[in-house]
């Protein structure tokens, strides 16, 4: 069965430092991988998503994700972090092939000091 | 841009009340998606429609109903509302998954529903 665990529910960072978000998978298939990011008030957006291919995935806002399948690990990162980046971010993990349904992590909210 | 419109960004009924939450896309999306989402507990699937009349369980469907009579549209229904159906819930929806089911999922804002 498919699963998805976000290690740490709430990271703090300052403002121009690295942001690491963590986001570990089990998936009895190969996954499809994607992180979403929520504003306060607001629906999910994407951010980026795995698909097959490159492992490194770029996204909007300066984040990219790396999919390491020895680690099943799909980390999220951003090398400066800005105050418009504090968010709730979702790491999510396809529920079997041709499904079209996701697992969606528990979620970690990014503070960002000034 | 998709667009996913939920018709109510904030919701208060009472318990015992029969609750009608509306979910409207605009790009001939075939599959349509009702999450609720609680804090700590991230985003739990309730029920999952991939053509119009048909319907899916998800992982929580207890005290939930849907209906989809038109491919743009998809409403959850709560039959007697309880105070712990006292959430936010979240529609989405995306083209078929095909092989591997790669095709990302487009949300609405939200509706913050409370039960007194």
């Amino acid at each position: 069965a498919q699963s998805v665990t976000q290690l740490g529910s709430h990271v703090s960072v300052s403002e121009g430092a690295l942001v690491l978000l963590r986001c570990n998978y089990s998936s009895s298939v190969p996954p499809y991988l994607f992180w979403y990011v929520q504003y306060p008030n607001q629906g999910l957006q994407l951010l980026l998503k795995y698909t097959t291919g490159a492992t490194l995935v770029k996204g909007i806002n300066g984040f990219e994700a790396e999919f390491k399948k020895s680690e099943t690990s799909f980390h999220l990162t951003k090398p400066s972090a800005h105050m418009s980046d504090a968010a709730e971010y979702f790491c999510a993990v396809t529920k079997g092939s041709n499904t079209g349904k996701l697992i969606f992590g528990q979620g970690t909210t990014l503070q960002v000091k000034p | 841009d998709v667009k996913v419109t939920q018709s109510s960004r904030y919701l208060v009924k009472r318990t015992g009340e029969k609750v009608f939450l509306e979910c409207v896309q605009d790009m001939d999306h075939e599959n349509m998606f009702w999450y609720r989402q609680d804090p700590g507990l991230g985003l739990r699937l309730i029920y999952f429609s991939y053509d119009v009349k048909m319907k899916e369980k998800g992982d929580i469907p207890e005290g939930y109903s849907v209906s989809r009579e038109k491919k743009e549209r998809f409403s959850l229904i709560l039959e007697s509302a309880s105070t712990n159906q006292t959430s936010m819930y979240l529609c989405a929806s995306s083209r078929p998954g095909g092989a591997g089911s790669n095709q990302p999922q487009h949300f609405g804002d939200g509706t913050r529903l409370s039960i007194l």
